[in-house]
């Protein structure tokens, strides 16, 4: 079955606590991407990526970093997590880069206490 | 950057009736409009896009209108059922290297009225 998917799908965690929300895709899709979504704020984009070893800066990127080294996997990380940083988390993949519909994981809601 | 607009940000409508949300989208190099369905705790599903060559696109219940000279576009949903209840997201996209994000609007919560 062709699929996105996250794990974990709850997170709870402390202050500046390294964490990883790891993303993966059986599509083989160019185009991976994470946003936030926030309420009254929609999905924000985070990080995308245009292809393995491509990594480019979304519209809220501070905080998190993200890693490209083959092409199903693209994972998110937050080096210093802190309480702003609540919020649920999806990670979305598509054909190529865009004009394409994307494929959404089934989402990680964080909790940063 | 991009910048998108969606209204209205809650929506409800009877049963059987149409339903419109709008957006607006502020970069006239955009040509991609994609709109997505989020129901209650899952991930959101596109349900119909369009391209900027293309005026107006339908399926079944769905339709996407564009305009490009005024820079929106809508979903129209017609005859409306309860399981339409649900977060609209419209979104907008240039493609074209080095601009390779899709900015997405804040949502429409449609509620469907039995």
């Amino acid at each position: 079955e062709a699929q996105v998917t996250q794990n974990p799908r709850y997170l709870i965690t402390v202050t500046g606590k390294k964490l990883t929300v790891t993303c993966s895709q059986n599509m083989n899709h160019e185009y991976m991407s994470w946003y936030r979504q926030d309420p009254g704020l929609g999905l924000r984009q985070i990080y995308y990526s245009m292809n393995v070893e491509v990594t480019d800066k979304g519209d809220v990127p501070e905080g998190y970093k993200v890693s490209r080294k083959e092409k199903r996997n693209f994972p998110l990380i937050l080096e210093s997590p802190s309480p702003n940083q609540t919020s649920l988390y999806f990670c979305a993949s598509s054909l190529r880069a865009l004009n394409y519909g994307y494929t959404f994981g089934s989402g990680t809601r964080l909790t940063v206490v | 950057g991009e910048n998108v607009e969606q209204h209205p940000s809650t929506l409800s409508v009877q049963e059987g009736d149409s339903a419109v949300i709008k957006c607006t989208y502020s970069d006239s190099a955009s040509n991609y409009f994609p709109w997505y369905k989020q129901e209650l705790g899952k991930r959101p599903q596109l349900i119909i896009d369009i391209r900027s060559n293309v005026g107006e696109k339908k399926d079944q219940r769905i339709a996407v209108t564009l305009n490009k000279t005024a820079k929106h576009f809508s979903l129209h949903i017609t005859e409306t059922q309860p399981e339409d209840s649900a977060v609209y997201f419209c979104a907008a996209s240039i493609d074209s290297f080095g601009n390779e994000k899709l900015t997405f609007g804040t949502g429409t919560r449609l509620t469907i009225i039995p």
